[in-house]
C-alpha cells in the first residue's frame, strides 16, 4: 500500500539555523499538507499545496516557513531561521482531488532546536 | 473559524467493553468529519471519516462513529475494545470551502484499554 514518507525521522539543530523537512506524498496524490504537532499539544494544521502554489496557509506559517516541489515525487517545508518553539513534529500529508478524499500522514520529522 | 473539541483528556475502558470517544464541532457550512490515531512515535492514521449519507459510518479495526447534526457531534465507538485498541485519537474537521482545506484537529483523547 502507498505510504506518505519523510525525511529525515529526527532531526537537531540550532537557533538560527536553517533546516528542510522532506516528505514524498503518494504518488498519484495532487495536494500536499504541512502540520505540525509541539509536544503534548494537538496536530495544527501549516499549509496546503496544490498545483504548485500555497493553497491556504495558517497563521503560524510567517516569512521563516516556505514550501517547495522542486521535481516531481518530493515536497519540503524550510524554516529559514529557527527559533526554540519551531521544535515539534512536523507531519507531511497528502490527497487526491476532490474535498471528500481523506488526507493521508506520514510518520513525520521530529525536529529539536537548541 | 472552525474548532473541534474532545472533552476527554483520557478514557479508561476494560477489555471487552464497549467504547466510546467523544468530539464535538464547529463549522460554517457542511462539516467533513474524520478520525486518526496515533500510536507512540508513529504518525497518524485515518481510521473513518464522515461526508454525507448514513449518519453512521463504519471504518478500520472495527471502530464506528456517528454523526449527529443537532448536536454536532461525532462520537467514536467500538462495540467491543481490544488492548491494542489503546492509543491517541484524533478527532478532525473540515469545511466544504475547497478542494484544498486543512484540517482542523482536537487535542486528542487518550484511549486505554486495560486487561
Amino acid at each position: 500500500e502507498p505510504e506518505v514518507t519523510q525525511t529525515p525521522s529526527h532531526q537537531v539543530t540550532q537557533m538560527g539555523q536553517e533546516v528542510i523537512l522532506r516528505c514524498v506524498p503518494i504518488s498519484n496524490h495532487l495536494y500536499f499538507y504541512w502540520y505540525r504537532q509541539i509536544l503534548g499539544q494537538k496536530v495544527e494544521f501549516l499549509v496546503s499545496f496544490y498545483n504548485n502554489e500555497i493553497s491556504e496557509k495558517s497563521e503560524i506559517f510567517d516569512d521563516q516557513f516556505s514550501v517547495e516541489r522542486p521535481d516531481g515525487s518530493n515536497f519540503t517545508l524550510k524554516i529559514r531561521s529557527t527559533k526554540l518553539e519551531d521544535s515539534a513534529m512536523y507531519f507531511c500529508a497528502s490527497k487526491t482531488t476532490g474535498v471528500v478524499e481523506t488526507q493521508y500522514f506520514g510518520p513525520g520529522t521530529r525536529l529539536l532546536v537548541l | 473559524a472552525q474548532s473541534v473539541a474532545q472533552p476527554e483528556d483520557q478514557v479508561n475502558v476494560a477489555e471487552g467493553n464497549p467504547l466510546t470517544v467523544k468530539c464535538t464541532y464547529s463549522v460554517s457550512g457542511n462539516p467533513y468529519l474524520f478520525w486518526y490515531v496515533q500510536y507512540p512515535n508513529r504518525g497518524l492514521q485515518f481510521l473513518l471519516k464522515y461526508i454525507t449519507g448514513d449518519n453512521l459510518v463504519k471504518g478500520s479495526y472495527g471502530f464506528e462513529a456517528e454523526f449527529n447534526k443537532s448536536q454536532t457531534s461525532f462520537h467514536l465507538k467500538k462495540p467491543s475494545a481490544l488492548v491494542s485498541d489503546s492509543a491517541l485519537y484524533f478527532c478532525a474537521v473540515t469545511n466544504v470551502g475547497g478542494g484544498a482545506d486543512g484540517l482542523t484537529f482536537g487535542k486528542g483523547t487518550h484511549l486505554i484499554i486495560q486487561p
